[in-house]
């Protein structure tokens, strides 16, 4: 099975603060990777595909960049909306998930 | 514009099984490349994948959760439904089934998620 670790686990920012949450495979899974935000309460929503395609409609400030084992999703301009928390999921072998990553405010 | 919901019982005892229904519109599950899966989530935990049918009736589960798992579907209901055996507590989540286009994304849209509680 392939396991997903993120980093880190919460990170505290505020408005307007450049944000990289970097995500590791156990094992090579090409650019197969996507990353979501979810908020309380809610469904996930996809934000990044193919560890670098922006999801239709998903802001330009989410970026997601790398590929084999090492993976990071960069929000340029950390906006009030932004406050959540993010997974990542690799789809090279099955799915999994990471642990996800809550981003709150400083 | 595509939608999916959930539905099943809400409580259900241990060694039950489980059986949830995603409805959805707005797409058809015999368009080529076209999935829908299950995932579910612990209250305060991460995500768990735990099965997917494609449009041509390809499945794949959870290694982990393999035997106790079933994912079929009715094209012409536009309906997937997943059962679970032998529930357990640490079976508590919320359900969520979810679109995905191509094999080559993520899922793209989600339901709104049904919280399934196993208590005695």
């Amino acid at each position: 099975d392939i396991q997903m670790t993120q980093s880190p686990s919460t990170l505290s920012a505020s408005v307007g603060d450049r944000v990289t949450i970097t995500c590791r495979a156990s094992q090579s899974i090409s650019s197969w990777l996507a990353w979501y935000q979810q908020k309380p309460g809610k469904a996930p929503k996809l934000l990044i595909y193919k560890a670098s395609s922006l999801e239709s409609g998903v802001p330009s400030r989410f970026s997601g960049s790398g590929s084999g084992t090492e993976f990071t999703l960069t929000i340029s301009s950390l906006q009030p909306d932004d406050f959540a928390t993010y997974y990542c999921q690799q789809y090279n072998s099955y799915f999994t998930f990471g642990p996800g990553t809550k981003v709150d405010i400083k | 514009q595509i939608t999916l919901k959930e539905s099943g019982p809400t409580l259900v005892k241990p060694t039950q099984t489980l059986t949830l229904t995603c409805t959805f519109s707005g797409f058809s599950l015999s368009t080529s490349g076209v999935g829908v899966g299950w995932i579910r989530q612990p209250p305060g935990k991460a995500l768990e994948w735990l099965a997917l049918i494609y449009w041509n009736d390809d499945k794949r589960y959870s290694p982990s959760l393999k035997s106790r798992l079933t994912i079929t579907k009715d094209t012409s209901k536009n309906q997937v439904v997943l059962t679970m055996t032998n529930m357990d507590p640490v079976d508590t989540a919320t359900y969520y089934c979810a679109h995905r286009r191509n094999p080559t994304g993520g899922f793209d849209y989600w339901g709104q998620g049904t919280l399934v509680t196993v208590s005695s």
